[in-house]
């Protein structure tokens, strides 16, 4: 595709239930990123995909959060039991390879846990 | 520890020239990043500096000193479309090659 997108834009939900969020990588980029950026702070990293390679999990702040990438292409981030402190918005980034390339983000998505 | 540090915010007038500093404290170093983020919109990329010295790229210029473990990011000719966050990001190689970590960003305000 043309660049990096996700959905949804825009997720409101209640504190507790699960939500799940759509990365769509750049097309032949092998490399895929998940950032978090609550307002007005730095970008958090999450979590990283490479290849085939198993991922980096190291950044997750905790076991309610997961994410696979199917295929090596489309990422799905999981939050399970929403709590408030999860509402940010969540960052997707693909490169062509983990080394040294740029990264490029999505539009990312705005989650709001009531 | 990692440490990134940029001014929160900056003002500055259209037509004028603003430099906004980046310091950086990382337990190793392989390139620095500067993204510009207009208001809720997602990072893109403007500049990648890994050896000393100044890029060029238009009305950008971003510098870097690794002995000083620090960076700026130069904008000419000021318009007010360049009213955005501007993040600096440091790659720290670590375990692998591909940590970046990244400053809080600097929101710039230009005013006519």
């Amino acid at each position: 595709g043309a660049g990096v997108s996700q959905s949804p834009s825009n997720k409101v939900t209640e504190k507790g239930k699960d939500v799940e969020l759509r990365c769509d990588p750049i097309s032949g980029h092998t490399a895929l990123y998940w950032y978090r950026q609550s307002l007005g702070q730095g970008l958090e990293f999450l979590i990283y995909f490479q290849g085939n390679s198993a991922p980096d999990k190291s950044g997750l702040p905790s076991d309610r959060f997961s994410a696979e990438r199917t295929g090596g292409s489309v990422s799905t981030l999981t939050i399970q039991r929403t709590q408030q402190e999860d509402s940010a918005v969540y960052l997707c980034a693909s490169s062509l390879t983990g080394l040294t390339d740029t990264q490029y983000f999505g539009p990312g998505t705005r989650l709001t846990v009531l | 520890g990692q440490n990134i540090d940029q001014p929160t915010e900056m003002t500055a007038t259209e037509g004028a020239i603003v430099q906004i500093n980046c310091t950086y404290q990382t337990s190793g170093f392989n390139g620095l990043f500067w993204y510009q983020q207009h208001a809720g919109e997602a990072p893109t990329f403007l500049s990648y500096n890994v050896l000393d010295g100044l890029e060029e790229k238009g009305r950008f210029s971003s510098f870097l000193s690794r002995s000083k473990g620090y960076s700026y990011l130069l904008l000419k000719e000021l318009q007010m479309k360049d009213s955005a966050s501007y993040l600096c990001a440091v790659r720290d190689p670590g375990d692998s090659n591909y940590q970046l970590i990244w400053g809080a960003g600097t929101k710039l305000i230009i005013k006519p």
